[in-house]
């Protein structure tokens, strides 16, 4: 099955600083990469997602960048705010092409980032 | 769009009862919804796949005869935590996937605080 890496577990950056999260994934069918973020006891918020049909999708200070032959993608966040600061997490899945279980998202262990004003 | 709610926030019980919680999507049909389970600091852990109108799937090693789920219509899925004990605390958040969705997008709710005494 799909297993999903990430790094670094930790990211600490000075505020206006650029900050990047890097995935890699196992399966190649895997099409769907979304990025989570989640704050201390709150839910997960989708604040970016790339399909395996692009290499890059940018959303203001926020773009992820899909390598399929490496099979890794990355989360950039540039002019990094202290509001940035949260636990992200990378996710791939094979999209709803594929049935039961081996649709739904597998998803990193998440990195913890601080942006320090 | 793509809100999805889920109740209570925060339950508090004694060892041996059973507790429902409630997932809802607010503006959309989720065909499939999922139930995670994350302790602190830790990233997210799949417990079921939930389908409207049929049996949950469950992933190795949770046990369905203690976490029931039923997804009675394309907007609301329930998991019972029956016989609670105090190593079943955590937090549990649902998550839906729109049924028009061509990806397997998931929007997550809020979350549920357990605390089992």
């Amino acid at each position: 099955g799909e297993n999903v890496e990430q790094h670094p577990s930790t990211l600490s950056v000075q505020e206006g600083d650029s900050a990047v999260i890097k995935c890699t994934y196992s399966d190649s069918a895997s099409n769907y990469f979304p990025w989570y973020k989640q704050e201390l006891g709150k839910r997960p918020q989708l604040i970016i997602d790339i399909r395996s049909n692009v290499g890059e999708k940018k959303d203001q200070r926020i773009a992820v960048t899909l390598n399929k032959t490496a099979k890794h993608f990355s989360l950039h966040i540039t002019e990094t705010q202290p509001e940035d600061s949260a636990v992200y997490f990378c996710a791939a899945s094979k999209g709803s092409n594929y049935g039961g279980s081996q649709g739904n998202l597998i998803f990193g262990k998440g990195t913890k980032l601080s942006v320090k004003p | 769009g793509a809100v999805v709610s889920q109740h209570p926030s925060r339950v508090i019980c004694k060892s041996g009862t059973s507790v429902k919680i409630e997932c809802r999507s607010l503006d959309f049909q989720a065909t499939t919804m999922f139930w995670y389970r994350q302790f602190p600091k830790q990233s997210l852990m799949l417990m079921a796949t939930s389908n409207e109108g049929s049996k949950a799937t469950y992933e190795q090693g949770v046990e369905k005869d203690k976490f029931l789920i039923n997804h009675a219509s394309l907007t609301l899925s329930t998991l019972t935590v029956t016989s609670a004990h105090p190593e079943d605390s955590s937090f549990y958040i649902c998550s839906a996937s729109p049924t028009s969705g061509l990806y397997n997008e998931q929007f997550f709710g809020p979350g549920t605080r357990l605390t089992v005494l």
